[in-house]
């Protein structure tokens, strides 16, 4: 699975977009971008995942750029249960029977200030 | 519906022990997979069960086990404990495992601590 780059550290405030980036220069044509968010003490969060175009949920936004090689995602009115630790991830779709594992790197660790 | 649950949440043991961790999956679900997660090497995949059997295993050592039964419910094992065991080991359900937009559920976590 292709390497993911992330700042380590993000600050917002409250009811303003919080835009995390995501760096993936490596990703191949097959793999998907995921993003999870692990709020303290608890297990990770499944948010958006997206594979070329850009995709909308209840939770947020995924802005994957026309390359591939970087992504964005976007909370559009951050709160303060916001604040966690987003991971980037990418993974090939089609686990082929084998390697559905999901790698995490360190994440970014986003803080939402009242 | 029930989200997956892990049990116990919080786990005491002293060095040379060993350990047995429980999953429960989401309903309907028939893939498991285990992570270990330590603030210095971040989240690590363990290994992965579907239909009883082990598809998949991370980097770890054979002290690190684990069963799936018919039900999906899922076990896993350390032996021998080590200081650096001391870790949220989490699991996660996902309904079927060769699906790409699957995505995985992940439970609460075990808190292992190895004195």
């Amino acid at each position: 699975d292709a390497k993911t780059t992330q700042p380590t550290s993000m600050d917002c405030a409250e009811g303003r977009a919080a835009n995390l980036p995501c760096n993936h220069s490596t990703i191949s044509g097959n793999e998907y971008v995921y993003w999870y968010r692990q709020i303290h003490s608890q297990g990770p969060q499944y948010i958006i995942h997206g594979l070329k175009n850009n995709e909308t949920n209840e939770m947020a936004s995924l802005i994957i750029t026309e390359d591939r090689k970087s992504s964005t995602l976007i909370l559009p009115h951050a709160t303060l249960r916001d604040t966690a630790v987003y991971y980037c991830i990418v993974r090939v779709g089609k686990s082929g029977g084998s390697n559905y594992k999901l790698t995490f790197g360190k994440g970014t660790l986003l803080t939402v200030n009242p | 519906k029930a989200g997956v649950t892990q049990t116990p949440r919080y786990l005491i043991k002293t060095r040379g022990q060993q350990v047995t961790l429980s999953c429960s999956p989401i309903s309907g679900h028939r893939s498991v997979s285990w992570y270990q997660q330590t603030p210095g090497q971040g989240l690590q995949f363990l290994f992965e069960y579907f239909s009883e059997t082990q598809r998949n295993k991370g980097n770890f050592p054979g002290r690190f086990s684990g069963r799936q039964f018919s039900n999906s419910r899922s076990e896993m094992n350390v032996s021998t404990l080590e200081l650096g065991d001391s870790a949220l080991y989490l699991c996660a359900s996902s309904l079927i495992p060769r699906d790409s937009y699957n995505e995985q559920f992940f439970g609460p976590g075990t808190r292992l601590t190895v004195l």
